[in-house]
């Protein structure tokens, strides 16, 4: 168990609605980032956000809008869905903003289908 | 651009047996990279970490992974096998050093036949 909780764990719903998913980073971490996984193109880094501000943005789709609020906790907003948005979304978390060479702990991931 | 290459979507190996999973990097910067396990209905867990220290590192559960700079690889490697060692793996490198987005490999699937 990595510390970072996510919910829920499984999400159904239809083309054009609009979801949430929810992250609990660990314990004293400040950063949190989101990935999405899926079949055709693999592991993707979305946005990372550090003590409140977006900090990176990666290959995150403009329908897509992220925040951190002060608890630390973050939700991701996928808007005006499409079949091709179905995928696992992983959120991490690590202690610092040194992204790139700091651990991230992942949490057990939300699967995202969108019918 | 930085990129990573896993040369096998999936490696078969029999329990007790050595395991080698094949990483390729490209990366204009002094490299970070990592090696993740992935199991099935699982988040990912980082097995090990090169950050520029020694060349040779070594992981969780017996596995290690050396970076050698001359051939832009960062093989993972585990000498006896066991069952719960079946998982999808992934090999990543930080695209712009410490400040840099992770950038994941395809993955490899390991199955270990008893």
């Amino acid at each position: 168990d990595s510390g970072v909780t996510q919910t829920p764990k499984h999400l159904i719903t239809a083309t054009g609605q609009r979801v949430t998913l929810r992250c609990s980073p660990r314990s004293g971490d400040l950063s949190v980032y989101w990935y999405q996984q899926s079949l055709d193109q693999g592991l993707q880094f979305l946005i990372q956000y550090y003590n409140g501000e977006e900090r990176a943005k990666g290959n995150i789709l403009e329908r897509f809008s992220a925040q951190q609020f002060p608890d630390l906790h973050s939700e991701l907003n996928l808007s005006s869905l499409e079949l091709g948005d179905s995928a696992l979304y992983f959120c991490a978390s690590s202690p610092r903003l040194v992204r790139g060479t700091d651990t991230q702990y992942f949490g057990p991931g939300t699967r995202l289908t969108v019918l | 651009a930085q990129s990573v290459t896993q040369l096998d979507s999936h490696v078969s190996v029999s329990e007790g047996t050595p395991v080698l999973l094949r990483c390729n990097y490209s990366s204009s910067y002094s490299p970070s990279l990592f090696w993740y396990v992935q199991h099935p209905n699982k988040g990912l867990q980082l097995l090990l970490k090169y950050t520029s220290a020694a060349t040779l590192v070594k992981g969780i559960n017996g596995f290690e992974a050396e970076f050698k700079k001359s051939e832009t690889s960062f093989h993972l490697t585990k000498p006896s096998a066991h069952m719960s060692d079946a998982a999808e793996y992934f090999c990543v490198v930080s695209d712009q050093g410490s400040q840099g987005n992770l950038i994941f490999g395809k993955g490899t699937k390991l199955s270990v036949k008893p």
